[in-house]
């Protein structure tokens, strides 16, 4: 079964920039993975943010972008807001199947 | 604007089937270049995709290895929806169920569906 990593928790202060990323057990990640990243607060549905690697969708703020990193998918986000509080998700395609990541608590303090 | 809508019980008995529908505007369940996926979160097992139904001159399916044997994607064109049955249900089912537009990404979500399996 495939496992897909990323950090439990990070915390990154407002202004400050951060990076999260995301490992495959299957080996390096690469754009054939078709990484995705979301967010998601409190009670809401997740909230795509990038897609294919590093595309953004419309309602993407320009902060955020998405990047490979040392063999893993990266999101790193720049001038960190407060309502960047979240949990984050990453996503990668296995040939027929997607799977998620665990997610990361990001806190803003 | 698309618009995803999910209707289905909160409360299913251990054994039964889960049916859930998601009835989409502002696209087409049959467009050629979509695909329809169901998405579930649970505490004790994260974001999980379930699968997903898309029509290419005909329609396929996908669905993820350790739920294959239970479930079912079905679309409905005459009502513009698709929708997600699970069948003999455990506790372990229990979680909030999404619908989610996409091929290679999930940009438009339904709202949810807390689903909990209890007697």
């Amino acid at each position: 079964q495939t496992v897909v990593t990323q950090e439990p928790s990070l915390t990154v202060s407002p202004g400050g920039t951060v990076t999260l990323t995301c490992a495959s057990s299957a080996g390096a990640v690469t754009s054939d993975y078709y990484p995705n990243w979301f967010q998601q607060k409190p009670g809401q549905a997740p909230r795509a943010l990038i897609y294919t690697t590093n595309n953004k969708h419309s309602w993407t703020p320009a902060r955020f972008s998405g990047s490979l990193l040392g063999g893993k998918a990266a999101l790193t986000l720049s001038g960190v807001q407060p309502e960047d509080e979240a949990e984050y998700y990453c996503l990668l395609y296995y040939g027929g199947a997607w799977v998620f990541g665990g997610g990361t608590k990001l806190t803003v303090l | 604007q698309v618009q995803l809508q999910q209707s289905g019980p909160g409360l299913v008995k251990p054994s039964q089937t889960l049916l859930i529908t998601c009835a989409i505007s502002g696209d087409s369940v049959s467009s050629n270049i979509g695909a329809w996926n169901w998405i579930r979160q649970s505490p004790s097992r994260g974001l999980e995709w379930l699968g997903r139904t898309y029509y290419r001159s005909k329609w396929y399916n996908e669905y993820a290895a350790f739920v294959k044997s239970r479930i079912s994607i079905n679309p409905d064109t005459s009502k513009n929806q698709f929708s997600l049955q699970v069948n003999s249900v455990t506790p372990e089912d229990t979680a909030v169920y999404y619908c989610a537009r996409g091929v290679t990404t999930f940009d438009y979500w339904g709202q949810g569906t807390l689903v909990t399996v209890s007697s």
